[in-house]
């Protein structure tokens, strides 16, 4: 099985349930930040995006907030399901200004029925 | 459409040995990325490039040598494995800068004796 993911945060849902994953950020000039999902033994996946003139984007099921007073960075997931099961990291970076994104280590979302 | 296709998905490799790992995207973008992903840490770059004919260093270059002599395709090489490389490896593409989503593939898995 995929060994990744070793000692990470987990957090337990239920099945319905709303989920809120949260990610620090360490640079302030940071202007863009992602969020994916890696389900075991695959690639991330690209979940949501927002940059940093922006508080709030939702998508399917899935809301960012982005709160810059405090550099944190939060993924809500609606009605969690089973297939929502997974890793999630954020990323970040200094947008047009760099060729890198800086990766979160990630949180483990685990949802039982 | 494919996305970003990784090759192999898996090799176990002797120390010393060489080989190379290919990654191709067929989504025309300009951007490509390799990372390695180890239990407990974020994704860490090893190099990049930003269009046909161009590589960069990343985070941990020391021991890789990439490739990039068609846009659709980023080769990784190990010239001399070692057991600190062994990893997931996954590569990544995207339109541009930093500003935009990095969509990856689903990796190769790794293993130095």
């Amino acid at each position: 099985g995929e060994s990744v993911g070793l000692h990470l945060p987990t957090l337990s849902v239920q099945e319905g349930d709303n989920s809120i994953i949260n990610c620090a950020y360490s640079n302030s000039a940071s202007d863009y930040f992602i969020w994916y999902k890696q389900e075991s033994g695959k690639g991330p996946q690209f979940i949501i995006d927002i940059r940093s003139n922006m508080d709030k984007r939702q998508g399917q099921r899935v809301t960012v907030l982005l709160n810059k007073t405090v550099k944190h960075l939060s993924l809500q997931i609606a009605a969690t399901q089973p297939g929502d099961s997974a890793v999630y990291f954020c990323a970040e970076s200094m947008g047009l200004w760099t060729d890198k994104l800086i990766f979160g280590t990630g949180t483990r979302l685990q949802v039982f029925p | 459409n494919a996305g970003v296709t990784q090759t192999p998905k898996f090799r176990v490799l002797k120390t010393g040995q060489s080989m190379t790992l290919l990654c191709a995207q067929d989504m025309n973008h300009e951007y490509m990325y390799w990372y390695r992903q180890d239990p407990g840490m974020g994704l860490r770059l090893i190099h990049y490039s930003v269009g046909e004919g161009t590589t960069a260093k990343g985070e941990v270059p020391d021991g890789y040598n990439v490739s990039r002599l068609k846009k659709q395709n980023f080769l990784l090489g190990l010239e001399s494995a070692a057991p600190s490389q062994t990893s997931v490896y996954f590569c990544a593409s995207s339109r541009g800068r930093a500003d935009q989503p990095q969509h990856f593939g689903d990796g190769t898995r790794l293993s130095i004796l």
